[in-house]
């Protein structure tokens, strides 16, 4: 069955390094997200991404966020500048096309540590 | 972002069928009911979902109230498996998906 990937599973950097987070999703998807859960939190929509362009965003995603498709395949989230408060669980997720209302697919996430 | 109060907990035991409640008083004509679980260290994972009419699936089945201000999810045979946390999700135009505090569902052997 056809999964969401993503890498690294664990990813520690210091504050203010800049962190690339890598996504997968599934092949023939249209629609991709991500996602942000703080320890003990609920998870937080971040952004969507549909036809090469942002089609939606949270507070959240301020300009140190950056998210790109730089090939077929992969979704990548960019953290320019990390805080201490980055540190959460990063899920990446895709749906298929015809209608955005479609299921989305979950990655198993990339655990973000800012020291 | 549409509303969604569901109870913080919930225990079942195992074998026997779950009624998982969520209101949202507030939803609109175009949003649709989507229900998501979290397994402890994993991601989200889909349900189920439905506009108007009672959905089933291989996973379980959603029974949504006549006004559309309520509805169920039921899990027909409890295993330890199915114990997450359950999000009951409305999803109006765009892509939006607000998680709420869900309910954190315990199976007892």
């Amino acid at each position: 069955e056809p999964e969401v990937t993503q890498t690294p599973s664990h990813q520690v950097t210091q504050m203010g390094q800049e962190v690339i987070l890598r996504c997968v999703p599934i092949s023939n998807h249209l629609y991709f997200y991500w996602y942000r859960q703080i320890l003990g939190q609920k998870v937080e929509f971040l952004v969507s991404f549909y036809n090469n362009e942002i089609s939606e965003k949270s507070e959240i995603f301020d300009d140190q966020f950056s998210v790109e498709r730089p090939d077929g395949s992969n979704f990548t989230l960019k953290i320019r500048s990390t805080k201490l408060e980055d540190s959460a669980m990063y899920f990446c997720a895709s749906s298929g096309g015809g209608s955005s209302y479609n299921e989305q697919f979950f990655g198993p996430g990339t655990r973000l540590t800012v020291l | 972002d549409a509303k969604t109060t569901q109870p913080n907990s919930m225990e079942s035991n195992e074998e026997e069928p779950v009624h998982l409640p969520c209101n949202h008083s507030t939803i609109s004509g175009t949003d649709y009911i989507h229900w998501y679980r979290q397994l402890p260290s994993q991601g989200p994972e889909y349900v189920i979902h439905g506009l108007t009419s009672n959905v089933n699936n291989r996973m379980a089945s959603l029974a949504i109230a006549e006004d559309r201000k309520s509805s169920t999810l039921i899990l027909h045979r409890a295993t330890l498996r199915d114990a997450a946390v359950y999000y009951c999700i409305l999803l109006s135009t765009g892509n939006q998906f607000y998680f709420g505090t869900g309910t954190s569902l315990t199976v007892i052997p």
